[in-house]
């Protein structure tokens, strides 16, 4: 198996425009997660989906944040618009059958919001 | 906050020396995991003990939870240059039912 797949692996954009990071999970893993890493907060649980629902979003920061999920290996995070301070490293992740199962975390990818 | 907090932040240490990093959490858990972070990577998994389990034993790692301490230690014995990287502990429990990770501890360890 590939693992968990995410693009692009690096975005530069400016404030105010739209990102979108793609995320494509393990094969048969029930659930998929958003993280956002810096060096200040850590690593944050944004959402995560069960069986493609969105179960918990209580991380987005914002109304700028929104995720899906429209089919069992695709995921989207999307940032619209972008400010400088959600530049950060932001990771995806899929487990096979739960929050406390064994986590793969794709490579990341690295935003930057001048 | 059941975050787990890990100390040191950072250690520094010779190959073939044995590395230990601690977690401590504040509110209860159903498990406790160790993640590791090699620069620029995403995070892998390295152990889940249990909260019902004292020790657990992968490889050259050895885990430890004290639940009455609300505690975790990771040990790494006989280091190698190739374990440099940030380790994490991840906790699941209580009423949020998610993993939540500490801040890290970065491991150098010299040739």
């Amino acid at each position: 198996d590939a693992g968990v797949i995410q693009s692009p692996r690096h975005e530069v954009t400016e404030m105010g425009q739209e990102v979108t990071l793609r995320c494509k999970p393990i094969s048969g893993h029930d659930y998929l997660f958003w993280y956002r890493q810096t060096m200040m907060r850590g690593l944050e649980l944004l959402i995560y989906f069960n069986n493609n629902v969105p179960i918990d979003d209580s991380g987005m920061p914002e109304d700028r944040f929104s995720a899906k999920m429209p089919n069992a290996s695709f995921s989207t995070l999307k940032i619209q618009p972008s400010e400088p301070r959600d530049s950060a490293v932001y990771f995806c992740a899929s487990s096979l059958s739960g929050v406390s199962d064994t986590q793969y975390f794709g490579p990341g990818t690295r935003l930057t919001v001048l | 906050s059941q975050q787990g907090e890990e100390d040191p932040q950072a250690l520094s240490i010779q190959e073939g020396e044995n590395a230990t990093m601690n977690c401590s959490y504040k509110t209860s858990i159903n498990n406790l995991q160790w993640y590791r972070q090699n620069s620029g990577r995403g995070l892998v998994h390295l152990i889940l003990i249990r909260s019902n389990e004292r020790e657990k034993h992968s490889g050259r790692l050895r885990v430890t939870l004290d639940t009455s301490k609300k505690s975790s230690s990771l040990l790494i014995t006989a280091s190698r240059a190739a374990d440099t990287a940030s380790y994490f502990c991840a906790t699941e429990g209580g009423s949020n039912y998610k993993l939540t990770f500490g801040k890290g501890t970065l491991l150098t360890v010299n040739p």
